[in-house]
């Protein structure tokens, strides 16, 4: 079983409507969750970061982290075609240093039709 | 700044070739770090540095070496490559933190 469980998809959503992407992780040490997007054949780049549990908004982009469930979401509100991409999550179990690596889900691809 | 940059972007390699893999960063950062990116698997540490002079081995090692002679610069090298390393090479860097800045990456493809 792997670290880090992703839906590879792909998921088609028309403009407009709400997304939500999720993983699933095994290692209950893990507290530092992030979400990359990565668009077709560029660099990953860093999308949200949250700490531990709870929500983190930023404009149309919401984290969601339910550690009792080893659970993470990313809800896009009001989705764009811009926002078609490949979305990655990753984690890790401390902040820095050597052996706290990030481990990363496989993706999950989007296309919102316009 | 222009980030994190790698070069080449493209290269096509016949088995048992070598090549060297250069990542470049202009934002001061202490850590780098080198992945490969397949189908289906995500994305996989190859070996890592938390400060010039110094380098590790990541998940997936075997068949690469890797360099820190600058702290601006981390190579990536294929002594003698193989068909299985076929992939997408992302380059990285972080201050001691977790939050990783990627290059655009480089295709290689070995025939």
């Amino acid at each position: 079983q792997k670290e880090v469980e992703q839906d590879p998809g792909p998921l088609s959503v028309p403009e407009g409507a709400i997304v939500s992407l999720n993983c699933t992780y095994s290692n209950s040490a893990f507290q530092y969750f992030m979400w990359y997007r990565q668009y077709s054949r560029k660099g990953p780049e860093l999308l949200m970061y949250t700490y531990s549990s709870g929500n983190k908004e930023d404009g149309r982009f919401t984290a969601q982290v339910d550690k009792s469930s080893k659970y993470i979401s990313l809800f896009i509100r009001d989705s764009q075609p811009s926002d078609s991409a490949t979305y990655l999550c990753a984690m890790s179990a401390g902040y820095g240093g050597a052996t706290n690596k990030l481990i990363f889900g496989t993706g999950t691809l989007l296309a919102v039709q316009p | 700044n222009a980030g994190v940059t790698q070069t080449p972007k493209f290269r096509v390699l016949k088995t048992g070739q070598s090549m060297t893999l250069l990542c470049a960063q202009d934002m001061n950062h202490e850590y780098m770090y080198w992945y490969r990116q397949d189908p289906g698997m995500g994305l996989r540490l190859i070996h890592y540095s938390v400060g010039e002079g110094t380098t590790a081995k990541g998940e997936v090692p075997d068949g690469y070496n890797v360099s820190r002679l600058k702290k601006q610069n981390f190579l990536l090298g294929l002594e003698s490559a193989a068909p299985s390393q076929t992939s997408v090479y992302f380059c990285a860097s972080s201050y001691p933190q977790n939050e990783q800045f990627f290059g655009p990456g480089t295709r290689l493809t070995v025939l």
